[in-house]
């Protein structure tokens, strides 16, 4: 069973550049979830989506979005990038409707802006 | 808002030390609660959870007990090896498909 994998494991971007970063979820999942983990503080959820479509969203501007596709793998676009967008972004996949719905998580990509 | 707070780290023990990591949280409903650990270099894995009130979770030696009246979710450990030096997180979720609310986490080092 392949875990979740995201890609590129780091990343440097200046500000107001745009970034994209890929997640592939646990096999047998259909739901992804993005958080944002700032350097010394817990993971903030971004977003999370089910069967393509946003399915709920944290505290984030409209310049973070995201996709999800056929297959249930998933993106997370930053457009105009910030010095604060600087953290480890991680996502986690899970199955809706199971009784014991884990999230898994995966290493995360570190994204540096300078 | 759903909130999560746990103790300031990091925390430095001695090997076969006793482990207390205390967190408290904040809901409008009955989440359910969970303990993260994040090794160096790794992403964030599941360490325990409860579901309701006064069910323990327990995983690797490591408990919590879910108490209701205290609105806390303690993790504790008999005897802590070096191989625990990690960052835990303790984590909320109001419903089973929903977002997980993280405290800031907890640094602990083990010395040898």
């Amino acid at each position: 069973e392949t875990g979740v994998t995201q890609s590129p494991t780091h990343l440097i971007k200046t500000r107001g550049q745009q970034v994209t970063l890929r997640c592939s979820s646990q096999s047998g999942h259909n739901t992804v979830s993005w958080y944002q983990q700032a350097l010394g503080q817990g993971p903030q959820f971004i977003f999370q989506y089910y069967r393509e479509e946003e399915n709920g969203r944290g505290n984030f501007p409209p310049r973070f979005s995201g996709l999800q596709f056929p297959n249930y793998s998933s993106e997370l676009n930053v457009n105009a990038l910030e010095l604060d967008d600087s953290a480890l972004y991680l996502c986690a996949s899970s199955r809706q409707g199971l009784v014991d719905n884990e999230q898994f998580f995966g290493p995360g990509t570190r994204l540096t802006v300078l | 808002g759903d909130s999560v707070t746990q103790m300031e780290g990091p925390v430095t023990l001695s090997e076969e030390a006793f482990l207390t990591i205390n967190c408290t949280y904040t809901a409008t409903g009955y989440p359910s609660l969970f303990w993260y650990v994040q090794y160096p270099g790794e992403g964030l894995q599941l360490l325990l959870k409860a579901t309701k009130a006064d069910d323990k979770g327990s995983n690797k030696g490591f408990e919590a007990t879910y108490r209701k009246e205290t609105t806390s979710f303690h993790l504790e450990k008999g005897s802590v090896q070096v191989s625990d030096s990690a960052v835990y997180f303790c984590a909320l979720s109001e419903s089973r498909d929903d977002k997980i609310i993280f405290g800031k986490g907890t640094r602990l080092h083990i010395l040898p």
